[in-house]
């Protein structure tokens, strides 16, 4: 099994609805985050976690919302969906070994049409 | 937020040796990074290196770093073709937030 494990791997919803990307760990690490890629962007930052009573947003928050169910599960859900959110989502998860090197799931790419 | 920058493409014949290079804007990044992401894969951390160490070598991956310079090398020996794919540098001051590049494809012609 995957250390982090993405589902679903692939979605295409329409404008205005609401969905939720979920994400799973069996790293044991306590620090969780989210982002998105797009083309030439990069990866940018939604949100992170470092505990299960600890969230904070990224660079890009706006649109989007998470819940921190256990230390384990991250949820990423997108109230209300437009187009500009498509985009490939990958959830991570970090600890201090490998110098807090994230450990990357294998991503949602998500279309909004 | 930080500045971090990369060349886009890079082409290199098989067996060949692969520079690809990284600068950054922060000089009190304490953690610097490279990850490859292959199609349809997340990304993952090849090697890190510290920011009070100029060089790290593991198998036939060598990462330098010039700090006065804020530049950041990655270097792969024998380029193969399975080492085809995008590779992004990314820095961090804390371990907390982290700032990725762009990435930089790289192709291994046969």
């Amino acid at each position: 099994d995957a250390d982090v494990t993405q589902t679903p791997r692939n979605r295409i919803t329409k404008t205005g609805k609401r969905i939720m990307l979920e994400c799973s760990q069996t790293k044991g690490h306590d620090r969780m985050y989210w982002y998105r890629q797009d083309p030439g962007l990069g990866l940018r930052l939604i949100y992170y976690s470092f505990d299960v009573k600890d969230i904070n947003k990224g660079e890009i928050s706006d649109g989007y919302s998470v819940s921190r169910q256990a230390q384990a599960k991250f949820s990423l859900s997108l109230e209300s969906a437009i187009p500009n959110q498509t985009a490939l989502y990958f959830c991570a998860t970090s600890d201090v070994d490998r110098g807090y090197g994230y450990t990357f799931g294998s991503g949602t790419r998500l279309t909004v049409v | 937020g930080e500045d971090v920058e990369q060349s886009l493409f890079l082409s290199v014949r098989e067996g060949d040796s692969s520079v690809i290079n990284c600068t950054y804007t922060d000089s009190s990044s304490t953690y610097l990074y490279w990850y490859k992401q292959e199609p349809g894969a997340g990304l993952q951390l090849l090697t890190y290196i510290f920011s009070n160490m100029d060089m790290k070598q593991d198998q036939r991956l060598t990462v330098l770093l010039n700090k006065k310079d804020k530049h950041l090398s990655l270097r792969i020996a024998d380029t193969q073709t399975g080492d085809s794919a995008i590779y992004f540098c990314a820095e961090s001051l804390t371990g907390n937030q982290f700032y990725f590049g762009t990435g930089t494809s790289l192709t291994v012609i046969p």
